[in-house]
């Protein structure tokens, strides 16, 4: 059973500063991708990743993808308030069909 | 909007009543997916199907629990006899299988269900 560890859980920051998220599996992943929820609605797609060592940016969010392909890790620079939220890391694994393993989230808090 | 779209958002029920999500997949996406998620986790993968053909099910969807995908469109999620226990997002996503690596997923706002 492939098992997807997110960390922290939780993150309080004030605006401004940098933060990172990370998603660590036993397991390589076929593709992995990063999602942001906010209370109430479904998780939003922010970036697939695919090819080990791969970094991808979205404005402040940069998402790197180990070489091996077994962990990721999402940078916040100079975090704002609108960043508040929840972030899912999900993993597709091979021989797993087509079904996304998520990890717990983290809930990233950015107090003005 | 062309997204994926889930009816109803919300629904409260009482223990033992049946109750019946729809999701609209986004358009020519052959491939969707039943996810439930509790507060404070995670989703967690239920279903999903290729076309109208349901490919895998997973421990958590118990007998009380039915997924169709009949024109290999739209799909509906019911469950019976509803539980407390069964109170969660129930949410849905749609993709169009690239290859055998990619399968990126993209969700609808989800349906919200209270079980009294």
């Amino acid at each position: 059973t492939q098992l997807l560890e997110q960390s922290p859980q939780f993150l309080s920051i004030q605006e401004g500063e940098n933060l990172t998220v990370y998603c660590n599996s036993s397991s390589v992943f076929s593709s992995l991708q990063w999602y942001r929820q906010e209370p109430g609605e479904g998780p939003v797609l922010l970036v697939t990743v695919v090819t080990g060592g791969e970094v991808k940016k979205l404005k402040r969010l940069t998402f790197q993808f180990g070489d091996a392909r077994k962990d990721s890790s999402l940078h916040i620079t100079a975090a704002q308030p609108g960043d508040t939220g929840l972030y899912l890391c999900a993993g597709l694994f091979y021989n797993q069909g087509g079904k996304l393993i998520f990890g717990q989230g983290t809930e990233l808090s950015v107090k003005p | 909007d062309t997204g994926v779209s889930q009816n109803p958002r919300h629904k409260i029920t009482k223990r033992g009543q049946n109750v019946t999500f729809r999701c609209d997949p986004i358009s020519e996406h052959n491939r969707l997916y039943w996810y439930r998620q509790t507060l404070g986790q995670g989703p967690e993968f239920l279903t999903y199907f290729q076309n109208e053909a349901q490919l895998e099910k997973s421990r958590l969807l118990s007998d009380r629990f039915s997924a169709e995908r009949p024109k290999g469109s739209f799909s509906t999620l019911e469950i019976q006899r509803t539980e407390q226990g069964d109170s969660a997002m129930y949410l849905c996503a749609s993709s169009r299988l690239a290859g055998p690596s990619t399968d990126t997923q993209y969700f609808g706002p989800g349906t919200r269900l209270t079980v009294l």
